[in-house]
């Protein structure tokens, strides 16, 4: 089955960086693009962009360009989100989450999400 | 960029009765690019219905989108208690790629 598997909470100064990981299994890998949302406390999901696992090639939502890098490790099956110059503001919880289908399906499944707090 | 404006914000209702939760966008959207998800507390938003009308794997058919254009429709005709839950409209642009409406949180009255 699939299954998206990430990393544990983080707490974060302001200024400081996030890397969160995002663990695929039960489908191959590099078939299927990947997407990272991230939701703020009792607000709604916000887009952040998406990956293609097979090329490496991204696509980031214009708020985050310059602050979010996406990398890949296919030897594990493995996607990372790296958030920088983080601010009270990101405090959020983020999540990986697999495109069915370019524009039709921006999810159909989820990782657990991550949370993570920045506070000085 | 596209804005979902969903309503109502807050819907109270009771097991067994007919819910409605409507999506608006701010330019059109092609069906086949408009998305509802169900979020319940602490865990991730699961896909229920996509093309506006399709129903995802495994998602009960008391669940049922419609819609075109502007306006966009969830019903759920016969409520169960797992269904009060937070739901959102997501439609598909250019930028940004995907966007998500505020939500309508459904509460048992």
């Amino acid at each position: 089955q699939v299954q998206l598997v990430q990393s544990g909470a983080e707490v974060k100064k302001p200024g400081a960086s996030v890397k969160v990981s995002c663990k695929a299994s039960g489908y191959t890998f590099t078939n299927y693009y990947m997407n990272w949302v991230r939701q703020a406390p009792g607000q709604g999901p916000e887009w952040m962009g998406v990956n293609n696992p097979s090329l490496g090639d991204t696509m980031y939502a214009q708020k985050f360009q310059g602050r979010v890098t996406f990398t890949t490790d296919t030897s594990t099956s493995t996607v990372y989100m790296e958030l920088s110059s983080l601010r009270s503001e990101d405090t959020a919880i983020y999540y990986c989450a697999r495109e069915g289908a370019r524009g039709v399906i921006m999810a159909d499944f989820w990782g657990q999400g991550t949370l993570v707090t920045v506070s000085s | 960029e596209i804005v979902l404006t969903q309503s109502p914000g807050n819907l109270s209702l009771s097991p067994g009765e007919r819910a409605t939760l409507s999506c608006r966008a701010s330019q059109s959207v092609s069906s086949s690019y408009l998305a509802w998800y169900q979020q319940r507390p602490g865990q991730a938003p699961r896909l229920l219905i996509y093309g506006a009308s399709t129903r995802a794997t495994g998602i009960p058919d008391r669940f049922s989108g419609s819609g075109s254009g502007t306006d966009f429709t969830l019903t759920i005709s016969r409520l169960e208690p797992e269904d009060f839950a937070v739901y959102y409209c997501q439609s598909y642009g250019s930028s940004p790629l995907y966007s998500f409406g505020q939500g309508t949180k459904l509460e048992i009255k």
